[in-house]
Order: structure tokens, then C-alpha cells, then sequence
């Protein structure tokens, strides 16, 4: 099994422009999450899924879209990005909320300049 | 929002047991603890959790205070490669707010 697959691992973006990051599993998880990690902090939830075709917002969800058409993806959109979005991002999943362990991607380091 | 509290950092010596310490006083009954650990550049990954009873695993134990409000990560015997930021979270079934503390920054002298 791959587990969390994530892309791209590196990406460098100018103020305004548009990305997905992708984000794939392939355990058959019915959650799904997107985190934020800044230097030297821990993980900040960004957007979450529990199933295909649902979606809700976390902590710090402003600037970033979210879709889950499949069980496997979970892709991240970043409308106009902005220097404040500089981050490393992580995928996970997990079978279950809370009784399960999380399985995290290897992450994105993104830069926008 | 259900918080942890960890020490910044710790030390210990390589091939000696380590204990992590965490505080968690705002507990509920159906808050699971979670450990995670991470690696410089790369992504979190799974250590231990736990509901009430003490946990036992290939990598690590996890000792529950009797009023859930602390908990403690015991590193058998630690080795270099356990030098990481280890995090413990609280897991609730119907919260998805999941709060991650900065963790406590592990340093393993040889």
C-alpha cells in the first residue's frame, strides 16, 4: 500500500496565483484532512472530510477550497494565493475519528513570493 | 476546544528510558489521547493512543493518570533515531476541531 500520497512536495507560487495540491489515499478512509504547519508550530486544521461528498471547514479555512468527489481524493484549491499561505502542508486520513490512528502524506512545502 | 500542555523540550541519554509528559485538565470521558511524533521534514507519524487503560506497543507505552488528566509517553530505551517533536493531542468522536499543541522537542545526547 502507497498510504498518503501528496503532490507536488515543492512548489513556489507569486502572489495571486491558483494551485491544487492533491492528495490521495488509497486504505479506503472515510476521513479525510487537510493541515497547515508553520515554522516551529504545530498542525492547524484547515479543511476536514468524512466521506465522499462532504466537507467542513477547521480552524483556519480562509483562502483555501476543498472537494471530495471520490473516497480516495481530497484535493486542496488556493484561490489567489498570498504570502500568508507560506506553509507546509499535510494530508491524512483515517478509518474512523479519534479510536483510529491518523496516516499523514510526506507533505508540501509551499512558497509564495 | 480541549487543549494539551507540554514541556518545549527535553533531553536524555541514548540506550536510557525517556518519559514525555502531558497535561490534558480539560478532558472529557470520550477524549482519546493520541501521541504522534515528527521527524525534521517530514510528515507526522503515529506513536500510541489510548482511552483509559495504560497502552503498550512495539515503540512505545502510554500511562494514563487514573483522572485522565495527564498522561505520560515512555520511551523504553531511546535511541538516536527517536530524536523528534512529539505531540499529544486529544481526540474526541464528535469534535473535529483537532488542536495540535507545538509539541515537546526531543534531544538524544550519544
Amino acid at each position: 500500500n502507497a498510504g498518503v500520497t501528496q503532490t507536488p512536495k515543492f512548489r513556489i507560487l507569486k502572489i495571486g496565483q491558483s494551485m491544487t495540491l492533491q492528495c490521495t489515499q488509497d486504505m479506503n478512509h472515510n476521513y479525510m484532512y487537510w493541515y497547515r504547519q508553520d515554522p516551529g508550530m504545530g498542525l492547524k486544521l484547515i479543511y476536514y472530510s468524512v466521506g465522499a461528498g462532504i466537507t467542513d471547514k477547521g480552524e483556519v479555512p480562509n483562502g483555501y477550497n476543498v472537494s471530495r468527489s471520490t473516497t480516495e481524493d481530497f484535493p486542496l484549491r488556493l484561490e489567489l494565493a498570498a504570502p500568508s499561505q507560506t506553509s507546509v502542508y499535510f494530508c491524512a486520513s483515517s478509518y474512523m475519528l479519534g479510536r483510529e490512528k491518523l496516516f499523514f502524506g510526506s507533505g508540501t512545502q509551499l512558497s509564495v513570493l | 476546544d480541549a487543549k494539551t500542555t507540554q514541556p518545549n523540550s527535553m533531553e536524555s541519554n541514548e540506550e536510557e528510558p525517556v518519559h514525555l509528559p502531558c497535561n490534558h485538565s480539560t478532558i472529557s470521558g470520550t477524549d482519546y489521547i493520541h501521541w504522534y511524533r515528527q521527524l525534521p521534514s517530514q510528515g507526522p507519524e503515529y506513536v500510541i493512543h489510548g482511552l483509559t487503560s495504560n497502552v503498550n506497543n512495539r515503540m512505545a507505552s502510554l500511562a494514563i493518570a487514573e483522572d485522565r488528566k495527564s498522561s505520560t509517553l515512555i520511551l523504553h530505551r531511546a535511541t538516536l533515531r527517536d530524536a523528534a517533536v512529539y505531540y499529544c493531542i486529544l481526540f474526541m468522536d464528535s469534535n473535529y476541531q483537532l488542536i495540535w499543541g507545538a509539541g515537546t522537542k526531543l534531544i538524544i545526547k550519544p
